[in-house]
């Protein structure tokens, strides 16, 4: 059973770069079956896409509303993936989750648990 | 890029069926596989229905997806319902590679 666990700082300053890293186990990062996904919920509100990375394709792609400020890449020696964001502002305040996604069948079938990040000075 | 409305908030009583939709505003809902997500307060989401009406293992039966091609929504229905399915419920389509979520619905079993 595959496991995801998002770590980083959770207090960024505005105009920094938010970084964050989903370390997974019991899988394979590295295989092209999955996709995978940073997800990101203010508080009180919904769900919104960030992007993801598949490692075998070397493919990324990020939601058009954030492009021209996230990262995602790969990094299989340590099974992790991880996020950038860079000139955040209080509106990036959010818990954010990495999350699989086959290439097979739809949909994110395994979650992390999320991390709160606030962006305050 | 289109958007996915969900109710705000939907009730019921336990033991009863509720359904909740999710209306895509443009483009045909049969394009693009529908996914459903519970998620319960603190907690991370998990999915409950995945490619229109797939359950994944674990899923129970009582929980069922439908598409309608004539409003253009997709539905989640949940029946027998139990004070443990109160939840947020979101569906989550594809535009392109693009991945979108619908806002949300609050389901009250009370």
């Amino acid at each position: 059973q595959v496991q995801l666990q998002e770590s980083g700082p959770g207090l960024v300053k505005p105009s920094q770069t938010l970084s964050l890293t989903c370390t997974v186990s019991g899988g394979s990062i590295s295989s092209g079956d999955y996709y995978w996904n940073w997800i990101r919920q203010p508080p009180g509100k919904g769900l919104e896409w960030i992007g993801y990375i598949n490692y075998y394709s070397d493919n990324t792609y990020y939601n058009p509303s954030l492009r021209s400020r996230v990262t995602v890449s790969v990094d299989t020696s340590k099974k992790q993936f991880s996020l950038k964001l860079t000139s955040v502002t209080a509106a990036d305040t959010a818990v954010y989750y990495c999350a699989r996604e086959s290439t097979v069948t739809t949909g994110f079938d395994s979650w992390g648990q999320g991390t709160l990040v606030t962006v305050s000075s | 890029n289109f958007m996915l409305t969900q109710p705000h908030s939907v009730s019921e009583s336990p033991g009863k069926t509720v359904t909740i939709s999710c209306t895509r505003s443009s483009g045909s809902i049969d394009s693009n596989y529908v996914q459903w997500y519970r998620q319960r307060p603190g907690s991370s989401p998990t999915i409950v229905i995945y490619e229109d009406y797939q359950r994944p293992s674990g899923v129970p039966d009582r929980f069922s997806g439908s598409i309608d091609s004539s409003s253009n929504s997709a539905s989640l229905t949940i029946s027998g319902l139990k004070t443990e399915d109160e939840a947020d419920y979101y569906c989550q389509s594809y535009d392109d590679a693009d991945r979108v979520f619908g806002g949300g619905t609050k389901l009250t079993v009370l």
